[in-house]
């Protein structure tokens, strides 16, 4: 039982180049979720999309975009790193964008930015 | 802005209960409060959630005051396993403040 899949598990990159990372789930949610964790520090979240074909912004959405591809799969993008964006990322979902519906996570990714 | 805080970390030994406490005085009427776990280089888990009053399940007892700004996750006889971060998430009526605190580092001693 899979639950939420991020790829890749690690990426360096330099800055100004762009990567798209995945996340796909099997557990038919309807929401799905963009967060990164730096350092110390607890998840922050970048977008989220309470359903397929919607997408908002979270709290730290600048660098970022996503696509909500279809149920199964929501990918965050970035258009031109920047060493600020080193962190790791972690993508979730639940059943329904709810205060009451616990979200599942995937075991993230970890991206460096030189 | 629901903003929570909790203790930054906390230790305690093999067998013993533990109280993690988390302090959410601008929780919404409709917010849920819920806690999860999270090892290193895994995503956080979740653990258990409540409203109000008293929940338990296999793993844990969630204590909701009835103000409800605060909230007490219980762990019952820990054990070296349980050594981990935890983290209390209140929404603050807004998925755009989904956003976790610091989390407590809890150590468990043998």
């Amino acid at each position: 039982n899979a639950g939420v899949t991020q790829t890749p598990k690690f990426q360096v990159l330099k800055t100004g180049q762009s990567m798209t990372l995945q996340c796909a789930q099997d557990m038919n949610h309807n929401s799905m979720y963009w967060y990164r964790q730096d350092p110390g520090m607890g998840l922050r979240l970048i977008y989220y999309s309470a359903s397929e074909g919607t997408t908002d912004k979270g709290e730290v959405p600048n660098g970022y975009n996503v696509s909500r591809l279809n149920k199964r799969e929501f990918s965050l993008r970035l258009e031109s790193a920047a060493p600020s964006q080193t962190s790791v990322y972690f993508c979730a979902s639940s059943e329904i964008r709810a205060t009451n519906q616990p979200q599942h996570f995937g075991d993230g990714t970890r991206l460096s930015i030189l | 802005l629901a903003k929570t805080t909790q203790p930054i970390s906390m230790d305690s030994y093999e067998g013993q209960e533990v109280n993690i406490t988390c302090s959410h005085n601008n929780i919404a009427t409709n917010d849920y409060i819920t806690w999860y776990q999270q090892f290193p280089s895994q995503g956080p888990r979740f653990i258990i959630q409540g409203y109000k009053t008293k929940v338990t399940n296999e793993v844990a007892s969630l204590f909701i005051p009835a103000d409800r700004k605060s909230s007490t996750l219980s762990l019952p006889r820990v054990s070296l396993s349980d050594t981990a971060v935890y983290y209390c998430l209140v929404e603050g009526g807004s998925a755009r403040q989904l956003t976790f605190g610091s989390g407590t580092q809890l150590t468990v001693l043998p």
